[in-house]
């Protein structure tokens, strides 16, 4: 079965840099969350998304930005980059269910490391 | 706002044996989802096993299965005939209609050869 696509796996940028991660939901999902894991934490929503709109909007710096595309697929920019931006973020997509009951699906995630 | 909360970081027991990891959380919700993930050393995002709280019966998944007291807002894990592959970092999570995940600070499992 097709699963959550991120890109790059890895990703070395330099204090100050942008950098975007992309992501591809499972097909016919409708909803994206973006999730950031510092090293040794757990993961801190950062920001969904479901038909193209914004739903919900976590901890996300001012200095990120994110939307969503016709295809459903999802990008996350990040600008003038610190060294506390290194993390591993994930993506997850479900589809909206009633109530919720549809799971989110997790990608393997995108490690970025700010040297 | 919900919180989280999971009291062992780290355990470890012997292959073969029964481990049940704790998770409490709070939330003045009557209908949300419970959840674990595990997060092997590949950092994978693996879901274990879910429940939704307006079914009393308690989920299972093969050795996977969970003990969920909604009135005590405490939702454990037990792992029975546990293996190798099962060393693993285990998030326990709420979620709340559709929206985000709120995740524990993880528990991290060793199973001992």
């Amino acid at each position: 079965a097709a699963g959550v696509i991120q890109s790059p796996r890895h990703l070395i940028k330099e204090k100050r840099e942008t950098a975007t991660l992309k992501c591809y939901p499972i097909p016919r999902h409708d909803t994206v969350y973006w999730y950031q894991q510092g090293p040794g934490q757990d993961p801190q929503f950062l920001i969904s998304f479901y038909e193209k709109m914004q739903s919900d909007k976590g901890s996300i710096p001012d200095r990120f930005s994110a939307q969503q595309f016709s295809d459903y697929h999802s990008e996350l920019n990040m600008s003038s980059l610190e060294l506390g931006d290194s993390a591993l973020y994930f993506c997850a997509s479900s589809l909206r269910g009633t109530g919720g009951d549809q799971p989110q699906h997790f990608g393997d995630g995108t490690r970025l490391s700010i040297l | 706002a919900q919180t989280v909360t999971q009291s062992q970081p780290e355990m470890s027991v012997q292959e073969a044996e029964t481990v049940t990891l704790s998770c409490t959380y709070d939330t003045s919700e009557n209908n949300y989802y419970l959840f674990w993930y595990k997060q092997p050393p590949s950092r994978q995002m693996i879901l274990v096993i879910r429940q939704e709280a307006y079914k009393q019966q308690n989920a299972t998944e093969n050795r996977f299965s969970v003990n969920f007291q909604k009135a005590a807002k405490s939702f454990s894990l037990k792992i029975s005939d546990s293996q190798l592959g099962d060393t693993a970092m285990y998030f326990c999570a709420y979620r709340f209609g559709n929206e985000k995940l709120t995740f524990g600070t993880g528990t991290r499992l060793t199973i001992i050869p």
